[in-house]
């Protein structure tokens, strides 16, 4: 079945530097989603990639989406104490989502 | 309220009882996933409605597992006969269909409910 890998698992960085997580799905997708989650609580929709080579900004976030529409890459500028929490991709295949594991980061002040 | 609500928000309860959770989407989505998640993991997918009819299925969902949606709206999850390695959370999101005008595959999360078997 299709499976939707994503690294690294952790990352750590100092506030002000740059945090980047990287999503590979066995098939070609339809669209990937990405959310976060903050420790206790539940994902939240971030933003949903649907085109080939697809980049997106929000803010101080850009999302890729690739050429083969089978990766993707969540890249934070500058990170802040806010931007700490998990970060999910979610690959769609044939209607079904299916998640990879997260990067947990966090940011120390 | 426009979000996804789900009840109760934590559930403890001892190995070999029933367990049900109740899921309310957002009002005019047509989709409604439900999902389990642990420590350290991602939402595993574990069935979906389209409107009142379940189509799909996952093989994480044993017999022990029944979910209901049947007016199309609330949805409900049932364990019977809980184990311990039932505890985790459990999310259900909503979705508007593709095709639907506005659709797309976009999901939204409710709060979770977090159940542990003793």
């Amino acid at each position: 079945g299709q499976q939707v890998m994503q690294i690294p698992q952790y990352q750590h960085v100092q506030e002000g530097e740059d945090f980047t997580t990287y999503c590979n799905s066995s098939t070609t997708l339809s669209n990937i989603q990405w959310y976060k989650q903050r420790p206790g609580g539940h994902p939240v929709f971030l933003i949903q990639l649907v085109k080939s080579g697809e980049v997106k900004k929000q803010k101080r976030l850009t999302f890729q989406f690739g050429e083969a529409k089978k990766n993707s890459s969540l890249h934070i500028t500058a990170t802040q104490t806010t931007d700490v929490g998990t970060y999910f991709c979610g690959g769609t295949s044939y209607g079904k989502l299916t998640f990879g594991q997260g990067t947990i980061l966090t940011v120390h002040p | 309220d426009t979000g996804v609500s789900q009840d109760p928000r934590h559930k403890i309860t001892k190995r070999g009882q029933n367990v049900t959770f109740r899921c309310d989407p957002i009002s005019e989505h047509n989709r409604l996933y439900w999902y389990r998640q642990t420590l350290g993991q991602g939402p595993e997918f574990l069935t979906y409605f389209q409107n009142e009819a379940q189509l799909e299925k996952s093989r994480l969902l044993s017999d022990r597992f029944s979910a209901e949606r049947p007016k199309g709206s609330f949805s409900t999850l049932e364990i019977q006969r809980t184990e311990q390695g039932d505890s985790a959370m459990y999310l259900c999101a909503s979705s508007l269909a593709p095709g639907t005008s506005g659709g797309s595959e976009t999901q939204y999360f409710g709060p979770g409910t977090r159940l542990l078997v003793l």
